[in-house]
């Protein structure tokens, strides 16, 4: 299985200020079509996820341009330029090359 | 609107059955894949396996493979999760989430999510 870790387990920002979380495969997770098949989703207290990032640097339907996903092959970054309240939560990176698909621990962003 | 709605939450005992739901609706059933997600209390995603209702084809993940059953009723457009013997460390939320073709061949993210159905399993 494709291993995934992220860090740091733990961002506090304050904000307006950015905010950067880092994502690792054990594997590559570039297609030969050159695409990374890499998921950012992001869980609200108590809600489910939502897709905030796919194809490591496409935003999702209705998520705000301040979120940039970026990276590829074993190494990816998604950043906030300018945190708002609404960001908080769990933020998972997810590899959906192969089965089973696989997520980071989470990072857990709160406000300072 | 596409929603996913879960079933309530559940309270068992160990060696229990058990079969949760989760009732589409808003888009052709048959012809998206569903998802599972597992989350075990304040730990993370572990993605559980996908179902197709068009022919009930699954896969899984083979670490869960054998344990617990996916399946899917066509007529009322609900896809279920079954255990026939729950252990404690079954205790986690569970969640559905419609898994949607996302364009190059072979992607797949989630988009709808239901709100998660909390199973506790404890003597």
């Amino acid at each position: 299985d494709i291993v995934m870790t992220q860090s740091p387990l733990s961002l506090p920002v304050t904000l307006g200020e950015p905010a950067s979380i880092s994502c690792r495969s054990s594997q590559s997770l570039l297609h030969s079509n050159e695409y990374n098949y890499l998921d950012w989703y992001l869980q609200k207290p108590g809600q489910s996820p939502q897709l905030v990032i796919n194809l490591a640097s496409k935003r999702a339907s209705g998520v705000p341009d301040r979120f940039g996903g970026s990276g590829s092959g074993t190494h990816f970054t998604l950043n906030i330029s300018r945190v708002e309240a609404e960001d908080v939560g769990i933020y998972y990176c997810m590899q959906v090359l192969q089965t089973p698909y696989t997520f980071g621990q989470g990072t857990k962003l709160d406000i300072k | 609107e596409v929603r996913l709605v879960q079933s309530a939450a559940e309270m068992k005992k160990p060696g229990e059955s058990l079969r949760i739901s989760c009732k589409a609706s808003g888009y052709p059933f048959k012809n998206y894949w569903i998802a599972w997600v597992r989350q075990k209390p304040g730990k993370g995603l572990e993605w559980m396996g996908v179902i197709y209702p068009g022919d009930s084809e699954t896969r899984y993940n083979s670490a869960l493979q054998g344990h617990v059953t996916m399946s899917v009723a066509k007529s009322t457009s609900t896809a279920h999760l079954q255990w026939t013997s729950l252990e404690a460390a079954d205790t986690a939320t569970y969640f559905c989430a419609r898994h949607v073709h996302g364009g190059p061949p072979d992607y797949y993210y989630m988009d709808v999510w239901g709100k998660g159905t909390a199973v506790i399993v404890s003597s």
